[in-house]
């Protein structure tokens, strides 16, 4: 247990729905991230957010929309979603610039 | 940008041997954190160790930053050791980048 929470766990979606994913902290961290990880491949960070500010988009599609009201709270907005983007969705957060803290992750799965 | 190569991709034991895995990376870091990933995902952090060493039970690290290597020492593997390790690298920014990882199978 991280302290890191992630909603849901899995979620299977056709490309034409919408759907979101929560992340939730309380652990006092300033900074949560986004990061993709496909089978095979490294984990990509998609987004950075610091004091509720996002400072990183890792020339992420416009297909993935993240949105963070709070600093313990950061959301992943999908819609028109492809087959491709099927993945392991991890959400972290941090207390300072170099030790994060990463959810269980949402398994992703699009129709 | 910096390369990060964990070597080896895949490694199979049996219970009670002993294992180590290495990081290489390509560039001089700020930070060097070493993970766990379960099989169901969850990414646990082991060792947070820019340089020198660390131990935590059975798990120890060590960074020798200036030939840009790290390394993590698993002794006595359990089965509940299996998953994927990875080592992650942060220079002047906040961004962590991974390696690709090494799988762990240690089978009874």
């Amino acid at each position: 247990e991280t302290g890191v929470t992630q909603t849901p766990r899995h979620l299977v979606m056709g490309m034409t729905n919408k759907k979101s994913l929560k992340c939730e902290q309380h652990l006092g961290h300033n900074a949560m991230y986004w990061y993709k990880q496909s089978a095979k491949k490294p984990l990509e960070l998609m987004f950075v957010y610091n004091f509720k500010e996002q400072t990183e988009n890792n020339s992420v599609p416009s297909r993935f929309s993240p949105e963070c009201p709070n600093s313990s709270h950061l959301f992943l907005h999908l819609h028109t979603l492809q087959p491709e983007d099927s993945a392991l969705y991890l959400c972290a957060s941090s207390p300072s610039a170099d030790t994060q803290y990463f959810g269980p992750g949402t398994r992703l799965t699009v129709l | 940008g910096i390369q990060v190569e964990q070597s080896p991709p895949d490694l199979i034991l049996q219970e009670g041997a002993n294992s180590t895995l290495r990081c290489n990376f390509s560039d001089s870091v700020n930070n060097l954190q070493w993970f766990h990933q379960n099989p169901w995902g969850q990414l646990i952090n082991l060792f947070y160790i820019p340089s020198g060493t660390k131990q935590n039970g059975r798990l120890s690290a060590t960074t020798v930053a200036t030939e840009r290597y790290s390394l993590l020492y698993i002794s006595s593997s359990q089965t509940t050791d299996s998953g994927v390790y990875f080592c992650a690298v942060v220079r002047s920014t906040d961004k962590l980048i991974f390696g690709t990882g090494t799988r762990l199978q240690v089978f009874p």
